[in-house]
């Protein structure tokens, strides 16, 4: 089955400054990678997702990259704020597919 | 609309006891799913559900039991917990496949079991 793996698992920047969590997927079928945020006692949450027919994607402070011949796929967060404290989970899943495949998370912190 | 509501919040087994977790979504969607959330190991996919009356494992079935009676509902069975069992809950559902749509997840059930 899929495997995703994802980096790193804890990361630590200052206020302001941008944060990339990268993950790597095995199966090359795999054309859905969206990416959840889970903040401390919640429920996990879709902040963004790409489809494998397009490259980058972005939403305001939040981006996402694909590279589908290295099959890995990146979060990038500008400007970062104490409020985007979390763990943040990528995932993979093939068409026609429902056992989607998590990575095992990094916990941002973002020191004020 | 309240969205994927799961009970209880948090439960506490002795080993050998069974339970059932509640899930219940409001938003029509067809597609539910149970995932289990451990340290360092992400979410994992213990059983799912494409529409009423029909039931799939998912990558960690072993000591659970699902029904899918209604498009609401979608309730997980322990049938003996086992200490290996004791996990964070997530009760799952998207308006399309999991496997191109967001999921829409509950508040968890933090279970423990002794």
């Amino acid at each position: 089955g899929e495997n995703v793996e994802q980096h790193p698992s804890t990361l630590s920047v200052q206020e302001g400054d941008s944060a990339v969590i990268k993950c790597t997927y095995s199966d090359s079928a795999s054309n859905y990678f969206p990416w959840y945020k889970q903040e401390l006692g919640k429920r996990p949450q879709l902040i963004i997702d790409i489809r494998s027919n397009v490259g980058e994607k972005k939403d305001q402070r939040i981006a996402v990259t694909l590279n589908k011949t290295a099959k890995h796929f990146s979060l990038h967060i500008t400007e970062t704020q104490p409020e985007d404290s979390a763990v943040y989970f990528c995932a993979a899943s093939k068409p026609n597919n429902n056992d989607m495949r998590f990575g095992a998370g990094t916990r941002l912190t973002v020191k004020p | 609309n309240a969205g994927v509501t799961q009970t209880p919040k948090f439960q506490v087994l002795k080993t050998g006891q069974s339970m059932t977790l509640q899930c219940a979504q409001d938003m029509n969607h067809e597609y539910m799913s149970w995932y289990r959330q451990d340290p360092g190991m992400g979410l994992r996919l213990i059983h799912y559900s494409v529409g009423a009356g029909i039931t799939d494992q998912g990558e960690v079935p072993n000591g659970y039991n699902v029904s899918r009676s209604t498009t609401e509902d979608f309730p997980l069975r322990l049938l003996s917990a086992a200490p290996s069992q004791t996990s964070v809950y997530f009760c799952a559902s998207s308006y399309g496949s999991h496997a191109d749509s967001p999921l829409h997840f509950g508040n968890g059930t933090r279970l423990t079991v002794t």
